[in-house]
């Protein structure tokens, strides 16, 4: 089965421009979840939406906004960038993780790299 | 506040040693814990988790022990290989409601040296 699809791997913008970013989940999952990576911070959760609702949202600027289309794909926006928001920008949705996991394992694409100028 | 930490960015180990990356938490109610490993220009993937219910759970080389009372988790890999380096993250499962979401740590990179 295809994985989770981000699109576009990498890009480059200057600040106060705006950035739309794609996921396509793995095909029949109705939950997509994204997150921001940055050096020294980790993974943050931005927000999760499921069956086109955003279901959970992250401690994120209002800058930060997302939606998901009814064939499951989300997009997540950045408005008026600023140099912060240079971060690798993943998205994922559950997978099985196993006889010997019960958790809610989330199976991640591979990002997008974006970078503020 | 940052719920998960761990507190040593990187590490490095012989090969055919053991690794050992340590996370700490600080809320209880957590109901599940895992450990993800990231090469570079990949996303995340998952590697082994814990329930709060139990100590220890074990997969292949990984192994992950849970101490409660101490709020802290480790990461165990015997033996470390060369293709094992990577970053590393733990996470708690704070998901309430069949929501998914996660609180990371910073992340451990680890380097095997051959």
């Amino acid at each position: 089965k295809a994985g989770v699809t981000q699109t576009p791997r990498y890009l480059i913008k200057t600040r106060g421009q705006q950035v739309t970013l794609s996921c396509s989940p793995i095909s029949g999952h109705r939950s997509v979840s994204w997150y921001q990576q940055t050096p020294g911070q980790g993974l943050q959760f931005l927000f999760e939406y499921f069956s086109e609702t955003q279901r959970n949202k992250g401690n994120f600027p209002g800058r930060f906004s997302g939606r998901q289309f009814s064939n499951s794909r989300s997009e997540m926006n950045v408005s008026t960038l600023e140099l912060g928001d240079s971060a690798l920008y993943l998205c994922a949705t559950p997978s099985d993780g196993g006889p010997n996991s019960g958790a809610n394992v989330l199976t991640f694409g591979a990002g997008s790299r974006l970078t503020v100028l | 506040d940052q719920q998960v930490k761990q507190n040593s960015p990187s590490l490095s180990v012989q090969e055919g040693r053991i690794s050992i990356l340590n996370c700490d938490y600080t809320n209880s109610m957590f109901d599940y814990f895992l450990w993800y490993k990231k090469y570079p220009a990949e996303g995340p993937t998952f590697l082994i988790s814990i329930s709060s219910i139990k100590d220890k759970n074990e997969d292949g080389r990984f192994t992950v022990f849970l101490n409660k009372s101490a709020k802290h988790l480790s990461l165990h890999i015997v033996p470390s290989q060369p293709g094992d380096s990577a970053v590393y993250f733990c996470a708690s499962d704070s998901s309430t409601s069949g929501t998914y979401k996660y609180i990371f740590g910073t992340g451990t990179r680890l380097k095997v040296l051959a």
